[in-house]
């Protein structure tokens, strides 16, 4: 079945500190794949997205690139901020699941002055 | 945009209460609606898939009779928790099938 693993956190940088937070995924075929973000006591937020192979999904300064020869979806960010402090959730829609999302367990980012 | 709203934000009850959170799409028409449920520090947890005007399909685990789902209109799902308990407080969001993006702000349910 469709499953995402995600690198275990927390994860703690300094501000400006560049980032990574590693995501691979297990499915047949060309599934999309999302990275979302949850602030602190709040829902989840598209951060990004990717539909096929070797696409590059950015926001807010947030990248990802979906690389099917490594079954990754690895998350980065050049510059970190403080604001950046949240739990990020990498995600994937299967081809044939229909609407439904398989998440990772989710990675806490703690962005310190 | 379109938005998914969800009522109330935070809900504290007494055990043995049964509490209703509603799940709206506030300007789209969703005829599927997802719920899940989010432990803290924990990933969300597909609970059930909501279709409306139809029986909800439960995943493997749920119980069925505790967490009742009702999808009566393109607009509107609510989820009651039955007969709530400690174990119960968890944080409940919903998802419109329509665009990946479509959460609800979540539901923080805490039972006494």
């Amino acid at each position: 079945g469709n499953s995402v693993t995600q690198m275990e956190g927390p994860v703690t940088l300094s501000e400006e500190a560049f980032l990574t937070i590693n995501c691979t995924y297990t499915a047949t075929g060309y599934p999309s794949l999302f990275w979302y973000v949850q602030y602190p006591g709040e829902g989840l937020q598209l951060l990004l997205k990717a539909t096929k192979a070797d696409d590059k999904g950015s926001n807010k300064g947030f990248e990802a690139t979906y690389r099917k020869e490594t079954t990754s979806f690895h998350l980065e960010k050049g510059s970190v901020q403080v604001s950046d402090s949240a739990v990020y959730f990498c995600a994937l829609k299967g081809v044939n699941s229909g609407y439904a999302l398989n998440f990772g367990k989710g990675t806490s980012l703690l962005v310190t002055p | 945009g379109a938005v998914v709203s969800q009522h109330p934000s935070w809900v504290i009850c007494k055990s043995g209460t049964s509490v209703k959170i509603e799940c709206r799409s506030l300007d789209f028409q969703a005829t599927t609606m997802f719920w899940y449920r989010q432990f803290p520090k924990q990933s969300l947890m597909l609970m059930a898939t909501s279709n409306e005007g139809s029986k909800a399909t439960y995943e493997q685990g749920v119980e069925k009779d505790k967490f009742l789902i009702n999808h009566a209109s393109l607009t509107l799902s609510t989820l009651t928790v039955t007969s709530a308990h400690p174990e119960d407080s968890s944080f409940y969001i919903c998802r419109s099938s329509d665009n990946e993006q479509f959460f609800g702000p979540g539901t923080r349910l805490t039972v006494l």
